[in-house]
């Protein structure tokens, strides 16, 4: 597609339940990232994907977050059993290549509120 | 580890003013520093980036210059419009990887 396409863009889920956030990247962007912007705040790393090489999990806040990313495309960030400080926006990136001189494009993000 | 300190907000101007949204950064070695924008129901969006000491990053009337001796990346335009309303982020990248980190936006609001 044209951008980065981010679905749901808003989820209302109740506290415990396992949640899906789904990101189409840009064709061709062998980079995706996720990010989580929860309020007042700025922007957190949480995974990033490059190619076909092992993923950096190194900013997902717990084991009950995780991510994969099917074909080098799409990818699904899950969330297990949320809690009330998940509600945040979930924002996912795409991009040409590792290098940052390629920059990033961002999809709209996905809003969850966990009640 | 790295991080990115932005003025709080929100900032509220009139039409053709003078804009500033300051940014300084903790980094180890030596980042390359951006400025996203995230307009009203919209993704961010790189506005400019600088890669190295002295550079100026320049895109649609705003500047940044990238200062080492003071960790500094503000974010300037002389005459701001009613379509800079957004949130802006200042961010900076590792050197050894592709990871941004932000700061935590400044909301603008510029009145006709």
């Amino acid at each position: 597609g044209a951008g980065v396409s981010q679905s749901p863009s808003n989820k209302v889920t109740e506290k415990g339940k396992d949640v899906e956030l789904r990101c189409d990247p840009i064709s061709g962007h062998t980079a995706l990232y996720w990010y989580r912007q929860s309020l007042g705040q700025g922007l957190e790393f949480l995974i990033y994907f490059q190619g076909n090489s092992a993923p950096d999990k190194s900013g997902l806040p717990s084991d009950r977050f995780s991510a994969e990313r099917t074909g080098g495309s799409v990818s699904t960030l899950t969330i297990q059993r949320t809690q009330q400080e998940d509600s945040a926006v979930y924002l996912c990136a795409s991009s040409l290549g590792a290098s940052l001189n390629y920059g990033y494009t961002f999809g709209s993000g996905t809003r969850l509120t966990v009640v | 580890g790295d991080s990115v300190t932005q003025m709080e907000g929100p900032v509220t101007l009139s039409e053709e003013a003078f804009l500033t949204i300051n940014c300084t950064y903790t980094a180890t070695g030596y980042p390359s520093l951006f400025w996203y924008v995230q307009y009203p129901g919209e993704g961010l969006q790189l506005l400019l980036k600088a890669t190295k000491a002295d550079d100026k990053g320049s895109n649609k009337g705003f500047e940044a210059t990238y200062r080492k001796e003071t960790t500094s990346f503000h974010l300037e335009k002389g005459s701001v419009q009613v379509s800079d309303s957004a949130v802006y982020f200042c961010a900076l990248a590792e050197t050894s990887g592709s990871r941004l980190t932000f700061g935590e936006g400044t909301q603008l609001t510029v009145n006709p």
